[in-house]
């Protein structure tokens, strides 16, 4: 049971445009988004959250917007450069103590120069 | 200085043996973790150590051991090695529970 899915496996984008990755959960109880950016032969190195309390947080290029009655959250990077090329995790967990977060399958994401 | 480093990055081995993955981390952290992606890429966790306290374990076979000496080092010891036990398996670490995960930079084990 996939908890948190990303049904995009890759996405290209022209360099300068703007680019949307998806992600979805089904449980109602996660609390807490995250994204993660991963390049090949590296670990996953955070990149934006967002609680529950909000519905957008922005850094910079990047802004995660979170729709909780979709049970929906997106990455918008803008513009997108050549060096975002990489696979984009998202992962969802509840503030509960436990210390468990659950990840997506990852979307690969390239940008065109 | 890396924050967070595992050792072998790449473990050949045959079936049946038995291996060890260490990881450390300096930041300081109370929390540290074991993931394991699979050939399909799941990101799943395996087990949370809180302070060299076990406080997750996810019907992981008992074949595979974490041990935490303290609270900067979570090994991770797999008896008799199984072809499905190949993998990228990542170490991270956390202060807390809503903070984000520091990973380490993985560690591909291939059993032939």
């Amino acid at each position: 049971d996939q908890q948190v899915k990303q049904n995009s496996p890759s996405l290209s984008v022209q360099e300068g445009r703007i680019s949307i990755l998806n992600c979805d959960y089904t449980n109602s109880m996660f609390d807490y988004f995250l994204w993660y950016k991963k390049y090949p032969a590296e670990g996953p190195t955070f990149l934006i959250s967002i609680s529950s309390i909000k519905d957008k947080n922005e850094d910079g290029r990047f802004t995660v917007f979170l729709n909780k009655s979709a049970k929906h959250l997106s990455l918008h990077i803008v513009p997108s450069q050549p060096g975002d090329s990489a696979v984009y995790f998202c992962a969802a967990s509840h503030r509960s103590g436990t210390y468990k977060y659950i990840f997506g399958t990852g979307t690969r994401l390239k940008v065109l120069a | 200085d890396t924050a967070v480093s595992q050792t072998p990055k790449y473990l050949v081995t045959q079936m049946g043996n038995d291996k060890s993955i260490k990881c450390e981390q300096n930041l300081g952290h109370d929390t540290m973790y074991w993931y394991k992606q699979d050939s399909k890429k799941f990101l799943k966790i395996m087990f949370s150590y809180n302070n060299k306290e076990l406080i997750i374990n996810e019907t992981v076979p008992n074949r595979f051991s974490p041990k935490s000496p303290d609270k900067a080092h979570l090994n991770l010891h797999i008896n008799s090695l199984e072809l499905g036990d190949s993998a990228v398996y990542f170490c991270a670490s956390s202060p807390h529970s809503d903070s984000p995960l520091h990973f380490g930079n993985g560690t591909r084990l291939t059993v032939t």
